[in-house]
C-alpha cells in the first residue's frame, strides 16, 4: 500500500496569513498515463463530512475558493491556504488515488492562532 | 444535485454483521461507482471500498474476507455487509461518489456518515 504522511499533525496560522500542508507519498504517485499526478485533498469540519478541495495534485473543485492551492510532483505536495479564513477551520487530508487500495494521509489540522 | 443518505443500525454486536445502506438521489446509480470509506474515532480515513450498478466491486484488501459490496439498481442503493466485526470495526461509515470508473479517483459527493459502534 501508499502510505500518505501530513505534516505537520496541527498549524496554527493567524487571520491572514498562510498556511501550509504537506503530503509526502511513499512512493511517487505521478502517473505516466497522462504526466499527472494521482492526489486529492480534502476539509474536513466537526461533525461535516470529508469535502473535496482539489484533484490532480493541483485542480481546484468547482466552487472551491481560489485561496486554496496544490502544488507538488512525485511524492512530495504541498496545499497552500493563501489568506486564512475563520471558516477554514478543519482537518485536512490527502488522499491518492495511484493505486488501490487508495489511502489517506493522517490530516494536518488548522486552527486560528 | 447528489444526494447520499447512510442508514442502519448504530450498535452491532461483536462477532456479528455490520450491514448499512446508501440511498442515492438527484443521480442514477449507472452513472458513478459509489465508495464507502470510515473514520474510527480519532484517527484518519480509510478506503473500504466501491461498487457499480452491475456489482463489480473493488474492496480494500484489508477487509476483502469479510465485505460484500453490492448494488441494486431498483431502488438506487447501495450496500455494505461487513461480517464478524469486532470493536476496530468501530467507525463514522461515509458513502461517497467515486469520479471514477475504470480506476478509482477522487470522491466528489459525500453522505453526512453514520456512526456504528461495535459493543456488547
Amino acid at each position: 500500500d501508499i502510505v500518505m504522511t501530513q505534516s505537520p499533525d496541527s498549524l496554527a496560522v493567524s487571520l491572514g496569513e498562510r498556511a501550509t500542508l504537506n503530503c509526502k507519498s511513499s512512493q511517487s504517485i505521478l502517473h505516466r498515463s497522462n504526466n499527472k499526478n494521482w492526489l486529492a485533498w480534502y476539509q474536513k469540519k466537526p461533525g461535516q463530512p470529508p469535502a473535496l478541495l482539489i484533484y490532480w495534485a493541483s485542480t481546484r473543485e468547482s466552487g472551491v475558493p481560489d485561496r486554496f492551492s496544490g502544488s507538488g510532483s512525485g511524492t512530495d505536495f504541498t496545499l497552500t491556504i493563501s489568506s486564512l479564513q475563520a471558516e477554514d477551520v478543519a482537518v485536512y487530508y490527502c488522499q491518492q488515488y495511484y493505486t488501490s487500495p487508495l489511502t489517506f494521509g493522517g490530516g494536518t489540522k488548522v486552527e486560528i492562532k | 444535485q447528489v444526494q447520499l443518505h447512510e442508514s442502519g443500525p448504530g450498535l452491532v454486536r461483536p462477532s456479528e454483521t455490520l450491514s448499512l445502506t446508501c440511498s442515492l438521489s438527484g443521480a442514477s446509480i449507472s452513472d458513478n461507482y459509489w465508495a464507502w470509506i470510515r473514520q474510527p474515532a480519532g484517527k484518519g480515513l480509510e478506503w473500504i471500498g466501491r461498487v457499480s450498478f452491475t456489482g463489480t466491486a473493488d474492496y480494500n484488501p484489508s477487509l476483502r474476507r469479510r465485505l460484500t459490496l453490492s448494488a441494486d439498481s431498483s431502488s438506487n442503493q447501495v450496500s455494505l455487509r461487513l461480517t464478524s466485526v469486532t470493536a476496530s470495526d468501530t467507525a463514522v461509515y461515509y458513502c461517497a461518489r467515486d469520479f471514477g470508473l475504470v480506476v478509482p479517483r477522487w470522491f466528489d459527493a459525500w453522505g453526512q456518515g453514520i456512526r456504528v459502534t461495535v459493543s456488547s
